[in-house]
């Protein structure tokens, strides 16, 4: 079975905070796929990051970062010094390698202030 | 450029009116998915349509239906819908059954009254 466990469920920060989000994942599939998604206020699942279960290798994209380990099934996203326009809801997710489906964790909420 | 374009935004409809939500897209996928999310929670897959073959997710009502008259329309029918139905309606595509290009659309927001 899969599952995704995002254990925060709202994290609140001050503008030019770092701040990261945690991300737990469960499958028995020695291949999978991770991914992080942002969903703004209004609605639509804005695509950040897809990772392959052979890929460990951290990445970083602008503020943007992610830690990936296989070791604790942990795919954890860090944004540095972060903006009001980074308050939305991440999702991150599983997918099965030939998937047609996500599964997802139950988002956090993130609010930045300003 | 939208590629995933669901209409309306905004959906209200009456309790027990069937409605109707339109995504369509301009990717030439081959697959199109519809998800619901209620409220403060993550998008659940109803079923999804690999070209024409259609496949129900186990625990999707039987108060959901779809139709995919061409590759690019995909309609998701509520034929009853009922105040718990009210939610954001994602439709996504994706070139193939391994997940290539998945793309989520708009989303739709059905309040039902």
């Amino acid at each position: 079975a899969q599952k995704v466990t995002q254990a925060q469920t709202e994290i609140s920060v001050v503008e030019k905070e770092d701040v990261t989000l945690d991300c737990v994942y469960e499958t028995r599939d020695t291949t999978y796929y991770l991914f992080w998604y942002k969903q703004p206020p209004s609605g639509e699942l804005v695509f950040l990051i897809r990772r392959n279960s052979f890929d460990e290798q951290n990445e970083i994209s602008g503020r943007y970062s992610w830690n990936f380990q296989k070791s604790t099934s942990s795919f954890n996203f860090t944004i540095t010094a972060s903006q009001v326009v980074d308050s939305a809801v991440y999702f991150c997710a599983l997918a099965k390698y030939n998937f047609n489906k996500f599964y997802f964790g139950s988002g956090t909420k993130l609010n930045v202030k300003p | 450029d939208a590629m995933v374009i669901q209409n309306p935004r905004y959906q209200v409809t009456q309790f027990g009116k069937p409605v109707t939500l339109s995504c369509s897209q301009t990717l030439n996928h081959n697959v199109m998915y519809w998800y619901q999310q209620k409220s403060s929670q993550a998008p659940k897959l109803l079923f999804h349509y690999y070209d024409k073959d259609f496949n129900n997710e186990a625990d999707t009502p039987d108060n959901f239906q779809s139709r995919r008259p061409n590759t690019s329309f995909c309609f998701l029918d509520i034929r009853s819908p009922g105040l718990g139905d009210a939610a954001m309606y994602l439709c996504a595509t994706s070139r193939d059954l391994g997940g290539r290009g998945y793309t989520f659309g708009s989303g739709t927001r059905l309040t039902v009254v």
